[in-house]
């Protein structure tokens, strides 16, 4: 499969759960990210990785927890989230240095109950 | 930290008439403009951006006008059609390091009325 790809597409999750987002890009690109998109608000950048290294979390609530295991996957561990959390996940990679644009990935769709 | 608004939240335009959506930026370092269209159930596709040394870019029938003094910049849709129909954010950012944040906008939703 080509591009950015998410896994699981929708997840549903009790506020005691421990679940993963899984994230993978196939485009050789240096940097990933996560955002948070819920109705009516911006896109909300949570978290970048660039070269395997976490630069920015911008206060990003514990219960969330990146991993970047390699350059091409990128993990977001979930952890006892509230329902507000509930909000479509975006991952998204892009080649710094070059020409910037961001891909972003189809998106996990998560409800908290 | 940098603060985009983007209005309006919704428009609607009848096919073929133009539609323009505008956004402001806070940080005057700022350096890169991205606009994103998001269809129903899509992902964010970039469809076209503009860097801070230049003042406006032309992609067919969009383009992007950006006024650095004003720190406004914005997108021009011309002959819309149907499919032009959807959710567009804009965006700025500054590089930092070597991986760009961006901020975006809170969405326009583009209805293009047959």
């Amino acid at each position: 499969e080509t591009g950015v790809t998410q896994t699981p597409r929708h997840l549903v999750m009790g506020m005691t759960n421990k679940k993963s987002l899984k994230c993978e890009q196939h485009l050789g690109h240096n940097a990933m990210y996560w955002y948070k998109q819920s109705a009516k608000k911006p896109l909300e950048l949570m978290f970048v990785y660039n070269f395997k290294e976490q630069t920015e979390n911008n206060s990003v609530p514990s219960r969330f927890s990146p991993e970047c295991p390699n350059s091409s996957h990128l993990f977001l561990h979930l952890h006892t989230l509230q329902p507000e959390d509930s909000a479509l996940y975006l991952c998204a990679s892009s080649q710094e240095d070059s020409a910037n644009e961001q891909f972003f990935g189809p998106g996990t769709r998560l409800t908290v109950l | 930290g940098e603060n985009v608004e983007q209005h309006p939240s919704t428009l609607s335009v009848q096919e073929g008439d133009s539609a323009v959506i505008k956004c402001t930026y806070s940080d005057s370092a700022s350096n890169y403009f991205p606009w994103y269209k998001q269809e129903l159930g899509k992902r964010p596709q970039l469809i076209i951006d503009i860097r801070s040394n230049v003042g406006e870019k032309k992609d067919q029938r969009i383009a992007v006008t950006l006024n650095k003094t004003a720190k406004h910049f914005s997108l021009h849709i011309t002959e819309t059609q149907p499919e032009d129909s959807a959710v567009y954010f804009c965006a700025a950012s500054l590089s930092s390091g070597s991986a760009r944040q961006l901020t975006f906008g809170s969405g326009t939703q583009l209805t293009v009325l047959p």
